[in-house]
């Protein structure tokens, strides 16, 4: 596609339900990136995927996360017992090759999909 | 301390003054760095990216980039409302191999007539 694609835009939950979360990244774009970022706040790293693999999760807050990309494009954040402080905006970001510290690597965000726990 | 660090504003000044807007990172391995626009209910757009050592230039934007002081900055000239906007700083971390991307909060700039 064109740009980085984020479905639902927004999503309103129950607090102890299951959300998922789609984004499917500018075609050809090896990394794809998840962040949160809430009010005020700058974008809160979450996990980062180089294909089909997770390179690093080290953002994830809890166990109750979870993120998929079984075929190296489309990805699937998953949170499981959705709490209230789980609300934020969820963005998803990818560039074309990884590590960043080469040139022409830079990352392009989506619309995000803003998660409302009540 | 915070791996890339800014002044949460608001940054205010009149319209067709320059913008003058900075960044402070800790990773002294960092090669590259990036400056997002955000405007409210948006997500973050790129504006520019710079890779080495002093300015680079586009349009009305200048970006300049000082290893030895770990310092980046964002200029804007002749600023136009439209500019008003959250910009935010982002540079990799060289924690398992420069493979995130970290964001400062982002420093809020009102640019009015």
């Amino acid at each position: 596609g064109a740009g980085v694609s984020q479905t639902p835009s927004n999503k309103v939950t129950e607090k102890g339900k299951y959300v998922e979360l789609r984004c499917d990244p500018i075609s050809g774009h090896t990394a794809l990136y998840w962040y949160r970022q809430s009010l005020g706040q700058g974008p809160e790293f979450l996990i980062y995927f180089q294909g089909t693999g997770a390179a690093d999760d080290s953002g994830l807050p809890n166990d109750r996360f979870f993120a998929v990309r079984p075929e190296g494009s489309v990805s699937t954040l998953k949170i499981q017992r959705t709490e209230r402080g789980d609300s934020a905006v969820y963005l998803c970001a990818s560039s074309l090759f990884t590590p960043l510290r080469a040139v022409g690597t830079e990352a392009f965000f989506g619309q995000g999909t803003r998660l409302t726990v009540v | 301390q915070k791996e890339v660090e800014q002044n949460s504003g608001p940054l205010s000044v009149p319209e067709g003054a320059i913008a003058s807007l900075n960044c402070t990172y800790s990773d002294r391995g960092s090669q590259s760095f990036f400056w997002y626009r955000q405007y409210s209910g948006k997500s973050p757009e790129l504006i520019m990216s710079i890779y080495s050592n002093g300015d680079k230039e586009d349009g009305r934007f200048t970006a300049q980039l000082n290893k030895a002081s770990q310092y980046v900055s964002l200029l804007i000239r002749d600023s136009q409302p439209s500019d008003s906007a959250t910009y935010l700083c982002a540079g990799p971390t060289t924690a398992g191999g420069y493979n995130k991307l970290i964001f400062g909060a982002g420093t809020r700039l009102a640019v009015h007539p």
